[in-house]
């Protein structure tokens, strides 16, 4: 079946370590979104890609960093610049925002 | 620019009681219309769609009406179960058949469902 996978689900971070979040779909979709949820919170859109080697900035880029080199993978990184990340992190594609988005499980991220 | 207002929540409400979450919007030309539902610890499903005037999405028990005279698009179930408490996101596509924009999401409605 065709998706978009998350992973991992949980993720733990060090302050001062950079982390890499994955997203990968296999429904040949051209546009990739990686958002952010804060508890009780709505969507916050942090970057997005609608063609490959292709990206742009969101609302919150700051700290983070993406790469678009393949169609069926957005990988996200926090950096350490990124001074609150502790957050919920989705991922989302679309073949075109007229039919709407699918979104990946989310993956949660934890700074210890 | 164009934008979604939803109702705040958190709402609160007895199984088999009426459902209406408000959803209103403001965009040029014609946008579609979304409600997503996300359970505690997930990602967000699409729940149901519209794509013009008139026209009413509807799945699980869930309606919405694309309301274009009021620029309205609320959700409805007329008995709730436990099952559906989760949170509920209303959104917007500015994009018809032209370049791509992005979907624009409301802040979303907490529901709690008591037995």
């Amino acid at each position: 079946d065709g998706g978009i996978t998350q992973s991992p689900k949980y993720l733990f971070r060090k302050e001062g370590q950079n982390v890499t979040l994955s997203c990968e779909q296999n429904l040949n979709h051209d546009a990739m979104y990686w958002y952010r949820q804060d508890p009780g919170q709505g969507l916050r859109l942090i970057y997005y890609s609608q063609i490959v080697n292709d990206f742009q900035k969101g609302d919150i880029a700051e700290g983070y960093s993406v790469s678009r080199e393949k169609k069926e993978s957005f990988p996200l990184t926090v950096t350490s610049a990124q001074k609150n990340p502790t957050a919920f992190y989705l991922c989302a594609s679309t073949i075109r925002e007229y039919y709407g988005y699918t979104f990946g499980s989310g993956t949660r991220l934890t700074v210890v | 620019g164009n934008s979604v207002t939803q109702m705040e929540g958190p709402v609160t409400l007895s199984e088999e009681a009426f459902l209406t979450i408000n959803c209103t919007y403001t965009a040029t030309g014609y946008p579609s219309l979304f409600w997503y539902v996300q359970y505690p610890g997930e990602g967000l499903q699409l729940l149901l769609k519209a794509t013009k005037a008139d026209d009413k999405g509807s799945n699980k028990g869930f309606e919405a009406t694309y309301r274009k005279e009021t620029t309205s698009f609320h959700l409805e179930k007329g008995s709730v179960q436990v099952s559906d408490s989760a949170v509920y996101f209303c959104a917007l596509s500015s994009d018809y058949g032209g370049s791509q924009g992005n979907l624009i999401f409301g802040k979303g409605t907490k529901l709690s469902v008591k037995p």
